[in-house]
C-alpha cells in the first residue's frame, strides 16, 4: 500500500476487555515497530520485528501486552485485560532497513490507534 | 543504553524568528539521528536524518540540524519560522536497531 495503515483509529474499552490493533505497513518493509505515545508524550518503544521474527520485545509494559507478525506482513498488537493507563496512541511504523547503505531505520508511520479505557 | 534528552518542553518564537530546539543523546555505539515533526491532528513524519557523512543536514521546510559527536548533540535549526511550523517535534536516535524517542518539543509561534 501507499503508506502505513492501522486499525481501529479510536477504540473504547471497558477495563478488564481484550483489545487487538492492526497494522497494514508499507509492502516490502522488512522493519516494523511499535511504540505507544501517551498525552504529551513522546513515543516509547514496544517491540521490534524484522519479518515475522520479533527481534526486541523489551518495552512491552507487561506479559498482558502481546504481539505479532506471522508472515512477516501485517501485525497485531493484542492488550489483555486492559487497565486505564493502557489509555494512548499506539503507533506502527515500518522501515526497509539499511536505507542508504547504512542499517539506518528511517521510520514510516501510520496515523495510529487511540485507546481509550474505561 | 540510550536515551534522548529534549532540553525544552515548549519553545515560544515569534513568527520570521530564528529557533533552535535542542537534543542530546546518548549511546555506546555508533548512532543515525532523526528529527520528526508531528502536526497538530497528524501523524508523525519525518523532518530530517543523519547517518553519515556532511555534519550538517538539510531538511523539509527549511530546517537543518548539525551533529556535534564531542557534544552528543543534534539541535535542530530555523533561520525564519511560519505559523505553519506550529507542531510538535521530536528527536530520535537509534544506536543497534531499535529508535529511541525524545518527549518532544512544542514549538508555539507567536504572532
Amino acid at each position: 500500500g501507499a503508506g502505513v495503515s492501522q486499525s481501529p483509529r479510536y477504540k473504547v474499552a471497558k477495563r478488564g476487555q481484550d483489545v487487538a490493533l492492526r497494522c497494514d505497513p508499507i509492502s516490502g518493509h522488512v522493519s516494523l515497530f511499535w511504540y505507544q505515545q501517551a498525552l504529551g508524550q513522546g513515543p516509547e518503544f514496544l517491540t521490534y520485528f524484522q519479518n515475522e521474527a520479533q527481534l526486541d520485545k523489551s518495552g512491552l509494559p507487561s506479559d498482558r501486552f502481546f504481539a505479532e507478525r506471522p508472515e512477516g506482513s501485517v501485525s497485531t498488537l493484542k492488550i489483555q485485560r486492559t487497565q486505564q493507563e493502557d489509555s494512548a496512541v499506539y503507533l506502527c511504523a515500518s522501515s526497509l532497513p539499511g536505507t542508504g547503505g547504512s542499517g539506518a531505520n528511517v521510520l514510516t508511520f501510520g496515523a495510529g490507534s487511540r485507546l481509550t479505557v474505561l | 543504553a540510550q536515551s534522548v534528552t529534549q532540553l525544552d518542553s515548549q519553545v515560544p518564537v515569534f513568527e520570521e524568528a530564528p529557533v533552535e530546539l535542542r537534543c542530546n543523546y546518548s549511546s555506546s555505539v555508533s548512532v543515525y539521528l532523526f528529527w520528526y515533526v508531528q502536526y497538530p491532528n497528524q501523524g508523525l513524519q519525518l523532518l530530517l536524518k543523519y547517518l553519515s557523512g556532511s555534519t550538517l543536514v538539510k531538511g523539509i521546510n527549511g530546517f537543518e540540524a548539525e551533529f556535534n559527536k564531542s557534544q552528543t548533540s543534534f539541535h535542530l535549526r530555523k533561520p525564519s519560522v511560519h505559523i505553519s511550523d506550529t507542531a510538535e517535534y521530536f528527536c530520535a536516535a537509534q544506536g543497534d536497531d531499535k529508535i529511541i524517542f525524545g518527549k518532544g518539543t512544542r514549538l508555539h509561534i507567536l504572532p
